[in-house]
Parts: structure tokens; C-alpha cells; sequence
């Protein structure tokens, strides 16, 4: 069974460029969540989706990041505009209700 | 505020040793605990959790303990070997409010080295 997946790999704009990740979760689960690693921290929970709707968003950092889950299936977290600060680990996770499975993360470098 | 504390400085033991990290806690009542493993380049990856009610648990090799009066776990690698080496994160899931949410709280986490 494949893993969560992440595209793309890495990613390096400049600052104000627009930036959309994509999470492939588990194929059957219900629960996505984004988590990211800023440098030098620890990894920080972001938001929940259940299906398509959004559980808990209260680790969004400000109104530049959107997430959608639209269908239930994949996500995607757009970062418009891209700050300086927003350089990091962006990691995808998927679950049933138990386990947490991470994907490989997408590493985001604003110049 | 809430805080997780992992000793931010490296981890080295010899092979066959016994690993012990630690994780320590303030203003969390938290009603999991869990230990990941993270190499480079990848996403964490789940090993263990405990409840609150349990104050040990065991999977092969690993053991965690928990004692919430401490605030405190320690995760234990028996036998090590240079493929444990990796890094080690603790990740609390909150309060009860938030129990089974997958709103997980980590610490900075523990590179362990192991050296043949």
C-alpha cells in the first residue's frame, strides 16, 4: 500500500510568488492534516480535515496560507504571498482515527 | 505556557547499549503520549504511545514509560545499533478535550548516534 505522498519535493521561489503544495493521503482516510517545521523549531500542527471539511485550522499562521481538500481525497496548501518566513518543512499526514502516518514533506525555500 | 523539553544535544552510545531519552513536560495534561523516529529527509514515523493510565509500554526492543505526576517520559532503545541512529520525537496529543483529534504538540526532538 503506498504511503502519503507529497509534491513537490522541494520547492524554492522568491518572496511574494505564489506557492501550492499537494498531499496525496492513504488511500481510505479520512483524516489530512499539515504540520510544518520552520528552522531551528519544532514540527507545528497547521489544520485537520475530516473528508472535506475542516476540523481544526487553529495552527494556520495568517490568512496567506489556504487549504483545500475539495473532494475528500488529495490536498493542497497554497502560501500566497510567500514570506521569508515561511521557509520550511511542510509535512502532510494522513490517519483513520488512530495511527498517524507522515509523509516525506516538501521543503519550501522562500528567497 | 505549554512547553515539551527534549535535550536538544546529540545522543552518542556505543552498539549494544542501552539508549535512554527523555521528555519532559509543563501545563499539558495530555492523554497520549507518543515517540517517532525521523531520518533525514523524511517524515516522522510513529513507534509508540502510551495513555495516561499506563506507566509503561514495550514493543520489541523500545520501551516507554510515562509518569504524569513527573511530567515526564523516558523512551529506551535496549540493544542498540547503528541503524537506531536517528532523530527521536516526543509528541503529546493535547488534553482529553483533544484526545484521538491527531493534533499532535512535539518537541524539538533527540539525534541519537550509535557507533559500531
Amino acid at each position: 500500500e503506498a504511503g502519503v505522498t507529497q509534491f513537490p519535493s522541494h520547492s524554492v521561489i522568491e518572496k511574494g510568488q505564489t506557492v501550492t503544495l499537494r498531499c496525496d493521503p492513504i488511500s481510505g482516510h479520512d483524516n489530512l492534516y499539515w504540520y510544518r517545521r520552520v528552522m531551528g523549531k519544532e514540527i507545528k500542527f497547521l489544520l485537520h480535515f475530516v473528508k472535506e471539511s475542516k476540523q481544526d485550522e487553529s495552527g494556520m499562521p495568517n490568512n496567506r496560507f489556504l487549504a483545500e481538500r475539495t473532494g475528500g481525497t488529495y490536498s493542497t496548501l497554497k502560501v500566497q504571498p510567500a514570506e521569508l518566513e515561511d521557509s520550511g518543512v511542510y509535512f502532510c499526514a494522513s490517519s483513520l482515527g488512530g495511527q498517524i502516518y507522515f509523509g516525506p514533506g516538501t521543503r519550501l525555500t522562500v528567497t | 505556557s505549554q512547553k515539551i523539553e527534549q535535550n536538544s544535544e546529540a545522543l552518542n552510545i556505543q552498539e549494544g547499549k542501552t539508549a535512554t531519552l527523555t521528555c519532559n513536560y509543563t501545563n499539558y495534561s495530555p492523554a497520549y503520549l507518543q515517540w517517532y523516529r525521523q531520518d533525514p529527509g523524511r517524515g516522522p514515523v510513529f513507534l509508540l504511545l502510551i495513555r495516561e493510565n499506563e506507566k509503561e509500554k514495550r514493543k520489541e526492543r523500545l520501551k516507554v514509560t510515562f509518569d504524569t505526576t513527573l511530567k515526564q517520559s523516558l523512551f529506551h532503545i535496549t540493544a542498540s545499533q547503528p541503524a537506531d541512529s536517528a532523530t527521536y520525537l516526543c509528541a503529546l496529543e493535547g488534553s482529553l478535550l483533544w484526545s484521538n483529534t491527531g493534533k499532535l504538540i512535539f518537541g524539538q526532538g533527540t539525534t541519537l548516534q550509535v557507533k559500531p
